[in-house]
């Protein structure tokens, strides 16, 4: 059975400091995806990496997905409240079309 | 190009109730997904169909649980019977084609009392 892992499960921070967030994996996958969700919304597509060892920015966020595609990191630089969310990866099933969902990150930013 | 759609937002059921939650995809997507996703936990997946065509459906319950996807229309998850264990957020997927991306709608709140 495909799991995915995150860590660390809550994180609350100061606005302007950095942090990063974890997906691990016993299983390969062929890509990973990263979901930001804000109470009472669905989850919003941020990236998605598909090549070992690929590094993907979008503004002062850092997606990198590991060489053996078994895991990714996400690494948030100088934090602001907006950035406050659920954080989710997901990978593909091997076998289906259906999304495996990591067990989430809520991460909490005071001004 | 309006993303994918669900209603009703809030639904509250009384046990023994029946819940039906629509979902409209994204235009030119031929494929839904439906998840639920329990308080405080990440999203599990419940079924995926194409028009008129339940592909997968082995994360849903046996009973009181169905899925329709059909020509017309929008993609109808119904639960039967409700339950209080019921009570989560349903939310729909759609992607044009296999192993493309999943645009997620807003979700269904259901709350059964």
């Amino acid at each position: 059975t495909q799991l995915l892992e995150q860590s660390p499960q809550f994180l609350s921070i100061q606005e302007g400091e950095n942090l990063t967030v974890y997906c691990n994996s016993s299983s390969v996958f062929s890509s990973l995806q990263w979901y930001r969700q804000e109470p009472g919304e669905g989850p919003v597509l941020l990236v998605t990496v598909v090549t070992g060892g690929e590094v993907k920015k979008l503004k002062r966020l850092t997606f990198q997905f590991g060489d053996a595609r078994k895991d990714s990191s996400l690494h948030i630089t100088a934090a602001q409240p907006g950035d406050t969310g659920l954080y989710l990866c997901a990978g593909p099933d091997h076998n289906t079309d259906k999304l495996i969902f990591g067990t989430g990150t809520r991460l909490q930013v005071f001004p | 190009n309006a993303g994918v759609m669900q209603n009703p937002r809030h639904l509250v059921r009384r046990r023994g109730q029946e819940a039906r939650l629509r979902c409209s995809p994204m235009k030119g997507h031929s494929h839904v997904y439906w998840y639920r996703q329990l308080p405080e936990e990440g999203l599990k997946f419940m079924v995926y169909l194409q028009k008129e065509n339940i592909i997968d459906e082995s994360g849903m319950p046996k009973e009181r649980f169905s899925a329709e996807f059909p020509k017309e229309g929008p993609s109808i998850l119904r639960i039967q019977q409700v339950v209080r264990g019921d009570s989560a957020a349903y939310f729909c997927a759609s992607s044009p084609g296999q192993r493309e991306t999943q645009y997620f709608g807003p979700g269904t709140r259901l709350l059964v009392l």
